[in-house]
């Protein structure tokens, strides 16, 4: 199963609302997974089954979308949330990632 | 505190064979599915394999079905790769990772620092 996100790159300002769509090549149910990766460090789970928030992850992002389309929101973006954000797809072996949106700062 | 502690990687020609070893802490690790996932320099995230709690279930990606064997050892709290007939592509950072106690299968909640594997002659 592929997974194509876009865009690839966006450049937002703090505060601003931030979405970044992932499509599937098929049906996933809502078995969709986000991550946030900063350079260097290991990545990050933020959302899984789809819209369901991590421990400890802040309120401002949240996920929705069920089948073939899915979406990540960041409501009032932060310093902190400059990074590169992957979907992943887990309904069928293997899993597979999207190739990732990097956020930069404007 | 979780922690997963890789180790292993290192410089090695294409055809030769390297196993890694990841170290677990913090959890009850015969309790949890596992995970190897790998990130190639500068590119995305490909998940690479991943076993069962009892060893009974094992699952990979198909460029490394063949040439990679996951493993696991619950007395010792580690997970391991053998990856053999390495390639010139498989050169990446390895990352052991856990699997999340409650969303589907694959789903990875935290992961270890990474070790480099990079196969060049």
């Amino acid at each position: 199963i592929q997974l194509t996100q876009s865009p690839s790159s966006l450049s937002a300002s703090v505060r601003d609302r931030v979405t970044i769509t992932c499509r599937a090549s098929q049906g996933i149910n809502n078995y969709l997974v986000w991550y946030q990766q900063k350079p260097g460090k290991a990545p990050k789970l933020l959302i899984y089954g789809s819209s369901t928030l991590q421990t400890g992850v802040p309120s401002r992002f949240s996920g929705s979308g069920s089948g073939t389309d899915f979406t990540l929101t960041i409501s009032s973006l932060q310093p902190e949330d400059f990074a590169t954000y992957y979907c992943q797809q887990v309904n069928s072996y293997p899993p597979t990632f999207g190739g990732g949106t990097k956020v930069e700062i404007k | 505190e979780v922690q997963l502690v890789e180790s292993g990687g290192d410089l090695v020609q294409p055809g030769g064979s390297l196993r890694l070893s990841c170290a677990a802490s913090g959890f009850t690790f015969s309790t949890y599915w596992m995970s190897w996932v790998r990130q190639a320099p500068g590119k995305g995230l490909e998940w690479v394999a991943n076993i069962k709690q009892d060893v009974t279930k094992t699952y990979y990606v198909d460029s490394v079905k063949g040439r990679f064997t996951i493993s696991r050892d619950n007395a010792k709290n580690s997970l391991y790769l053998q990856m053999n007939s390495l390639r010139v592509e498989d050169t990446a950072i390895y990352y052991c990772a856990r699997d999340h106690p409650i969303a589907a299968s694959g789903t990875v909640d935290h992961w270890g620092q990474g070790t480099l594997v990079t196969v060049s002659s």
